[in-house]
């Protein structure tokens, strides 16, 4: 079955860390990744995404995504975290009409 | 636009009550998405719609859950009767395609008690 993996559970890092999280899918064909962003206390909101094209991808607030086709993965990095980064992390990948999201990765940023 | 609108924001019910929360997509917008938070199963989407009729509904837990569009402004998802394991934020989302950004609201926290 299609699925959309996120290893780490709950990350905790101190203020200018960097960061990366991981995000893994079994979806063999052509694919649109996302990753969401949900604060504490609000909706998801969109962090990046991947169509085609450069397979790095610089989003919103220093956040960027490394799209590697061969290892099917997607992973956010940022090279110095905040504790306003603080928040749930959610990828998403889209393949045909299926969208799934992964299970959410927790960020816990110590000031 | 205002965005996905949710309401309620917040829902406090009895066991067994039946329970009606309502979204508003996103004007033009072809696409609505139900979803269910829970800490413990994270964010599981529920069903979505395309212009106005269900596509899939695969992820609807039991019959008790059934959800409408009546149009292209407007739907609900009903949960009757309501069971304390219900208890959950539940997210509504519109996109333009199914493969495109999705855009949330801001949920419902539904408390069964």
């Amino acid at each position: 079955a299609q699925s959309v993996s996120q290893h780490n559970h709950h990350v905790i890092l101190s203020e200018a860390a960097s960061l990366e999280l991981g995000c893994n899918y079994s979806y063999g064909g052509t694919v649109n990744l996302f990753w969401y962003v949900q604060y504490p206390g609000q909706h998801l909101q969109l962090l990046l995404k991947y169509f085609s094209g450069d397979p790095l991808v610089k989003g919103i607030k220093g956040f960027e995504a490394e799209f590697i086709k061969s290892k099917f993965s997607f992973n956010l990095r940022k090279p110095s975290v905040q504790w306003s980064d603080t928040a749930e992390y959610f990828c998403a990948v889209n393949a045909g009409n299926d969208m799934r999201f992964g299970a959410g990765t927790r960020l816990t940023v110590k000031p | 636009d205002a965005g996905v609108i949710q309401s309620p924001r917040h829902e406090v019910t009895e066991m067994g009550q039946e329970v009606t929360l309502r979204c508003k997509p996103i004007s033009g917008h072809d696409y609505l998405f139900w979803y269910r938070q829970t800490m413990m199963r994270g964010l599981e989407l529920l069903i979505y719609f395309n212009n106005n009729v269900p596509i899939d509904d695969s992820g609807m837990p039991e019959d008790r859950f059934s959800a409408k569009m009546p149009n292209a402004s407007f739907s609900t998802l009903k949960i009757q009767p309501s069971e304390p394991r219900d208890s959950a934020v539940y997210f509504c989302a519109s996109s333009f395609k199914v493969s495109g950004e999705q855009y949330f609201g801001p949920g419902t926290r539904l408390t069964v008690t």
